[in-house]
């Protein structure tokens, strides 16, 4: 089977960093995805690491270690439009398969 | 964008009849998928396509058919509506497998 986990829900204020932990237990592990999803939303891709460590993109991280089947999303300077829920999400090689994590839900306040 | 849509966005419809939803997508992306959503469960894979009548099972599948007759379109039925399927339902496509899925704006379906 296959199971990623992650807290349900992380508050912060402006301005601050959010780090998102995921973990995951997958068979035929490919890579980690993330996704952003607002309220009445469909979800969005913010990234995806196949390899070790850290990818940047602009306020958003994604890192992944495979050695321990983690991963984390890193928000920086936080927005209030950042106020979502993200998801991380195990890549199969077989068929191009995503099984998404339960998501976690980020409030950001002023 | 990858151009998918989702149709009908809305429905309402009564136990044991059928129901089907349609995904269309105007670029010619090799995969596309259909996930429900559920408070609580996240996303989770119904059925999958990788190819023109190549399809198979998601992780929740049972009561739910699919079938992709030409690229652009993935239908997924459900033969007879139970409660327990009123959900938001998401088609998404990828065109290469770099853990990127375009999704559709959802279909919420709901079973009296």
């Amino acid at each position: 089977g296959q199971s990623l986990e992650q807290p349900s829900e992380v508050t912060a204020v402006e301005g601050a960093i959010v780090q998102i932990n995921c973990t995951y237990q997958t068979s035929g592990f490919y890579g980690l995805s993330w996704y952003q999803q607002h309220d009445g939303g469909a979800p969005t891709f913010l990234s995806y690491n196949a390899l070790d460590g850290l990818e940047e993109t602009g306020r958003f991280s994604s890192f992944l270690s495979r050695s321990d089947s983690y991963g984390y999303l890193l928000l920086q300077e936080l927005q209030m439009k950042d106020s979502a829920s993200y998801f991380c999400a195990a890549l199969k090689a077989a068929g191009n398969k995503l099984t998404f994590g339960g998501g976690t839900r980020v409030l950001v306040k002023p | 964008d990858a151009g998918i849509t989702q149709s009908p966005r809305h429905k309402v419809t009564e136990t044991g009849t059928p129901v089907t939803l349609r995904c269309h997508q105007t670029e010619n992306h090799r995969y596309m998928y259909w996930y429900r959503q559920d408070p609580g469960h996240g996303l989770r894979l119904i059925h999958y396509s990788y190819g023109v009548k190549d399809t198979d099972k998601g992780e929740v599948s049972d009561g739910y058919s699919v079938s992709r007759s030409k690229t652009e379109d993935f239908l997924l039925t459900l033969e007879s509506a139970t409660s327990s399927q009123t959900s938001v339902y998401f088609c998404a496509n990828a065109d290469r497998e770099t853990g990127e899925l375009f999704f559709g704006e959802g279909s919420r379906l709901t079973v009296l």
